[in-house]
């Protein structure tokens, strides 16, 4: 299974823009709908919030945008809130399932 | 609404085995593909495999291919994961997730069961 690469941590102010970025190969994050975005509070359920790269699902704050170029998926929290702070996973589906390493979002 | 309810947490010895489950309600239980998860202390995601709740289909990745055992029970709504030969590496929460079909996204999870393997 090919590794997909996100940076280890991510650090904001509130009301900013941060980007956590999720490096694969072409066979893999190169197929945008089968890529996912998952949210995880400390002690919690993961939660999804992007799909098929670029989609929220009902609910998810408008606030979480996804994006592709070439084979990094990227998830671009808006606004950042204190609710933020938590752990995030990009996923992504090429025979299987890998998710990536995750990234712990600081808010300042 | 939706809801995946699993077992307790386990405390299990070295070479022993584990059986967790997931009740499924508030939909069709066959229309779904349900996924294993893990997440070792501290670490991340690690995907495990899955299964077609009609027990038709059931697939594990290279790691635990030979050590998990993915079944499903129609009559109660409930599949199960069963990993052998633990070890201490073992020890995480495990969580059964659901996939809408053919959508590659884990839309509901339960809410995980510790399994501890401990001398």
């Amino acid at each position: 299974q090919s590794a997909l690469t996100q940076p280890a941590s991510v650090s904001g102010s509130p009301g900013q823009s941060i980007t956590i970025s999720c490096t694969g190969t072409s066979s893999d994050v190169g197929n945008h709908n089968r890529v996912s975005w998952y949210e995880q509070h400390p002690g919690k359920v993961p939660k999804l919030i992007i799909y098929e790269g670029t989609k929220r699902p009902p609910g998810v704050s408008n606030r979480f945008s996804g994006s592709m170029s070439g084979n990094t998926a990227s998830l671009t929290i808006s606004g950042l809130q204190a609710d933020d702070e938590a752990d995030y996973y990009c996923c992504r589906y090429a025979s299987n399932y890998v998710f990536g390493s995750g990234t712990k979002v600081t808010v300042l | 609404q939706v809801q995946l309810v699993q077992s307790g947490a386990e405390v299990k010895n070295p070479g022993a085995s584990v059986k967790v489950s997931c009740k499924a309600s508030g939909y069709t239980f066959t229309s779904y593909y349900m996924h294993w998860v893990r997440q070792a202390p501290g670490q991340g995601l690690e995907y495990m495999g899955v299964i077609n709740p009609n027990g038709r289909y059931s697939s594990s990745t290279q790691k635990f291919r030979g050590r998990v055992a993915l079944t499903t029970d129609t009559s109660t709504s409930t599949i199960y994961m069963e990993l052998s030969s633990l070890t201490s590496e073992d020890t995480a929460v495990y969580y059964c997730a659901r996939e809408p079909p053919n959508s590659f996204r884990f839309d509901s999870w339960g809410q995980g069961t510790l399994v501890t393997v401990s001398s």
